[in-house]
């Protein structure tokens, strides 16, 4: 059963970057697609964007100048970091699994990490 | 973007009803749209996932359909584990998009 774990910094000061980990369990990264969303009062559920096989990588254009998502294989990790918070991107912050490669165009989530809510504030 | 609007955004049943929760799209989307259980402090579960395929080990008094800009989830019988919020996401194009929620409460 695959399994994923955020971690990072609760708290983060406006205009700093928010960096976070997502530790993936009973699964190798080197397969499927892995996304970052998030959820906030405001706007609800956004997705992010994804990273795919270690080099594919699509983001969603409302986030495109201030996010990177990367991965570490080493470590089954990916993560996100997205520069110049504001107030705006206080939200909790999921990662999840989509099945790419167990059927076509599977861009829905199947697994997802239990959440970790960032506040930024100073 | 393409905006998906779910409606009603509450509902008032009761244990044994059966629900329809609807999700419209601005424009074509296919049959590419999941739909999601999320309860409080819980991440989102997938229920559905390419309009009418039931995800494994979900419960088959849920069901989905639709296709191109209009698409519903039903739930026959709705128990009391049922009482949750529901999304739906689209994965036509970038980027995903999730309806606004659809509030499920105990009439």
């Amino acid at each position: 059963q695959v399994q994923l774990q955020e971690s990072g910094p609760g708290l983060v000061k406006p205009s700093e970057t928010l960096t976070l980990t997502c530790t993936v369990s009973g699964g190798s990264i080197t397969r499927y697609v892995w996304n970052w969303i998030r959820q906030s009062p405001g706007k609800g559920l956004e997705w992010i964007g994804y990273i795919y096989h270690r080099e594919t990588i699509n983001y969603n254009f409302d986030f495109r100048s201030r996010v990177t998502i990367s991965a570490d294989t080493s470590r089954n990790q990916f993560s996100l970091k997205l520069t110049s918070v504001t107030a705006a991107d206080t939200a909790i912050y999921y990662c999840a699994r989509s099945p790419r490669d167990q059927q076509e165009w599977a861009y829905f989530f199947d697994f997802w990490g239990r959440g970790t809510l960032v506040t930024v504030s100073s | 973007d393409i905006p998906l609007t779910q409606s009603p955004s509450t509902l008032s049943a009761s244990v044994g009803d059966r629900v329809t929760i609807t999700c419209r799209a601005s424009q074509s989307i296919s049959n590419w749209l999941a739909w999601y259980q999320q309860k409080p402090g819980k991440a989102p579960k997938l229920l559905i996932y390419k309009a009418s395929n039931l995800e494994s080990g979900v419960s088959s008094r849920f069901s989905g359909s639709g296709s191109e800009t209009e698409f519903t989830l039903t739930i026959n019988s709705l128990q009391p584990d049922d009482f949750a919020t529901y999304y739906c996401q689209h994965y036509n194009s970038y980027p995903w998009t999730f309806g606004q929620g659809t509030k499920v409460e105990i009439k």
